[in-house]
């Protein structure tokens, strides 16, 4: 059964502190994993990964994936208040579908 | 450029009432999903959508219905709503791009059913 594991499921962290959330993945015929970022609404995106090893950054964030081990991270450095959201994982397969995992809620405390 | 648009935003239906929620894109994709978010559960795919006038099951179909007549629009239609369909969906779209697809997420609609 395909599935996406993240954790921790929550997170709680001070302003300028660094947080690192995972998300492992069993999914057959597997094409890319995406992250996306939920604060009240949808979900926006943030990364898609589809080679391993390579290291995609946008400001504080970043992501890699291992296509060996099966899982990701995402870092967030020098956090602040706005980057409190739900941070969602997805893996899309072949065959035009996508797994979501549930989630990590990180609050930022200033 | 309004990306992806969901009609209605909040809606109360009472148990084994129908209703159709509409999704709309201005993006010419050609990939449209209907996903539910409930508490604990991440977001689970319900029906999708290739190209005009074909779909596709996706993890949770059951007790809903899905229809592509133009590129744009992808309508979710709940026959006989059951207050296990409480939940907010979004709608979402995607394209081709780089050998992979990145998506879009519609604003999500509201339902609770009593």
């Amino acid at each position: 059964e395909d599935k996406v594991v993240q954790s921790p499921l929550s997170l709680v962290v001070h302003e300028g502190d660094t947080v690192t959330l995972n998300c492992s993945y069993e999914v057959t015929n597997f094409r890319s994993l995406l992250w996306y970022k939920q604060e009240k609404k949808a979900p926006t995106f943030l990364f898609m990964l589809t080679s391993s090893g390579i290291e995609k950054k946008s400001g504080r964030l970043s992501s890699i994936l291992d296509k060996k081990e099966l899982f990701s991270i995402l870092n967030i450095t020098a956090t602040q208040t706005g980057d409190s959201a739900i941070y969602l994982c997805a893996v899309e397969r072949t065959g035009n579908q996508f797994y979501f995992g549930t989630g990590t809620s990180l609050t930022v405390i200033p | 450029n309004a990306g992806v648009t969901q009609t209605p935003k909040f809606r109360v239906l009472k148990t084994g009432q129908s209703m159709t929620l509409l999704c709309a894109q201005d993006m010419n994709h050609e990939y449209m999903y209907w996903y539910r978010q409930d508490p604990g559960m991440g977001l689970r795919l319900i029906h999708y959508s290739v190209g005009e006038g074909t779909t596709a099951k996706g993890e949770v179909p059951d007790g809903y219905n899905v229809s592509r007549l133009k590129k744009q629009n992808f309508l979710l239609g709940l026959e006989s709503a059951a207050p296990s369909q409480t939940s907010v969906y979004f709608c979402a779209s995607s394209s081709w791009g780089q050998g992979t697809q990145t998506q879009y997420f519609g604003p999500g609609t509201r339902l609770l059913v009593l």
